[in-house]
């Protein structure tokens, strides 16, 4: 069984501060890699996909890949109290044709 | 139109019952899943289905049934459902066949099941 591994937390900051998510995947294999967000009692909102080792931007989200290490980070700037949620880990399993989900992890941002 | 249309939004059925989740999208995809989740807990795939065949089946009881009337729609027909079934149902499509590739999912919002 392929496995995406993340610290369930909750992970709290500060308004302002910088959130950073950590994910870690067994199937040495993967090639696409993906973070969701989702609200409690929402469906997940896809934030970033990611396929090649280094930093990928898009706003205030910076997601991290090396493939070496088999880590993939989201990092979150001027994190905000909207940004309070749980952000999924996603790894595309090349076998089943579909997204393999970590357990996620709580991060709550204090106003 | 970039939705995944998800009916109904909350079904409560007794353990007799038999009833049908809906999803519909328009966006051209080929792929189209049904993943479960349970509280606190990540989205778990049940099915998939690639350009309108099952692909997938994960060992789903078969009180659950999938339907792909067409490319644009996905069933999931229920029966004889237990209390544990409860959770929410997310349906999602991708682009390609491939699981998502570059794209991802775009997720449904779901329908909200209670067995009683």
């Amino acid at each position: 069984q392929k496995e995406v591994e993340q610290n369930s937390g909750p992970l709290s900051v500060p308004e302002g501060a910088i959130a950073s998510l950590n994910c870690t995947y067994s199937d040495r294999g993967s090639q696409s890699f993906f973070w969701y967000r989702q609200y409690s009692g929402k469906s997940p909102e896809l934030i970033m996909s990611i396929y090649s080792n280094g930093d990928k931007e898009d706003g205030r989200f910076t997601a991290q890949l090396n493939k070496a290490s088999q880590y993939v980070s989201l990092l979150i700037r001027d994190s905000q109290p909207s940004d309070s949620a749980t952000y999924l880990c996603a790894v595309l399993d090349t076998g089943r044709r579909a997204l393999t989900f970590g357990s996620g992890t709580r991060l709550q941002v204090q106003p | 139109d970039t939705e995944v249309t998800q009916t109904p939004k909350h079904l409560v059925m007794g353990m007799t019952n038999k009833k049908s989740l809906k999803c519909e999208q328009h966006m051209g995809h080929r792929a189209m899943y049904w993943y479960k989740q349970k509280a606190k807990k990540p989205p778990e795939l049940m099915f998939v289905y690639s350009y309108e065949k099952l692909s997938i089946n994960e060992s789903v009881p078969s009180r659950f049934s999938p339907e792909c009337p067409n490319s644009s729609l996905l069933n999931l027909h229920l029966h004889a459902l237990q209390p544990e079934d409860s959770a929410l149902y997310l349906c999602a499509s991708s682009q390609d066949s491939g699981g998502g590739g570059h794209y991802g999912y775009t997720f449904g919002s779901g329908t909200r099941l209670t067995v009683v």
